[in-house]
């Protein structure tokens, strides 16, 4: 069975620019959640949807934002980039929600230069 | 806001020998749960073992057990006959029926 798949594994933006990270879930789990994982740190709550429903959200600025969509797939999106939004993005699924046991993908790799 | 601390930023180990990883937390709630999570170098996370509050019995997974002490809000992770393959960063976790929250981390070394 497939894992969680996260696209792209690497990417370089600029500052000022917008970037979309995907993640599709484990076929069956219906919440996804976000994470972002600064270097040398543990990973950080962005966004948490389950059944295409906002469940939860960080203390992340407006530039981030995500949705799910009908298939349970993920977007993270992330507008106007600073030096600061470089990290390891990870999506994580699971079957229940609330329980804590997640299911990761391998992340994207975000660069602002 | 629920918090978790790991102390030990790197902790070393031979192979075939016991390994004690520490973890405390904070909260005000009575039900919950703790994790502990593996990440190996440039690979996945990927969960090792996990303890409900409620639940007086340490966890136990293989080579990998837990020391859980409700009082004193610790969650220590103990490995045993450990082998090259558990040298990762290893993360403490909790979650109050919400979201995950994670210490920093404690990356094992573990030497032939």
């Amino acid at each position: 069975d497939a894992g969680v798949t996260q696209s792209p594994t690497h990417l370089i933006k600029t500052r000022g620019q917008h970037v979309t990270l995907r993640c599709s879930p484990i076929s069956g789990h219906k919440s996804v959640s976000w994470y972002q994982q600064v270097l040398g740190q543990g990973p950080q709550f962005i966004f948490q949807y389950y059944e295409k429903e906002e469940r939860g959200r960080g203390n992340f600025p407006d530039r981030f934002s995500a949705r799910q969509f009908p298939n349970y797939s993920s977007e993270l999106n992330v507008n106007a980039l600073l030096l600061g939004d470089s990290a390891l993005y990870l999506c994580a699924s699971s079957l229940l929600i609330d329980t804590g046991e997640l299911f990761f993908g391998e992340g994207s790799r975000l660069t602002v230069l | 806001a629920q918090t978790v601390t790991q102390s030990q930023p790197e902790m070393s180990v031979q192979e075939a020998e016991t390994v004690t990883l520490s973890c405390t937390y904070d909260t005000s709630e009575s039900d919950y749960y703790l994790f502990w999570y593996k990440q190996p170098p440039s690979r996945q996370m990927i969960l090792v073992i996990r303890q409900e509050a409620y639940k007086q019995q340490n966890a136990t997974e293989n080579r990998f057990s837990v020391n859980f002490q409700k009082a004193a809000k610790s969650f220590s992770l103990k490995i045993s006959d450990s082998q090259l393959g558990d040298a990762a960063m290893y993360f403490c976790a909790y979650t109050g029926y919400s979201t995950l929250t994670f210490g920093k981390g404690t990356m094992l070394l573990v030497s032939p």
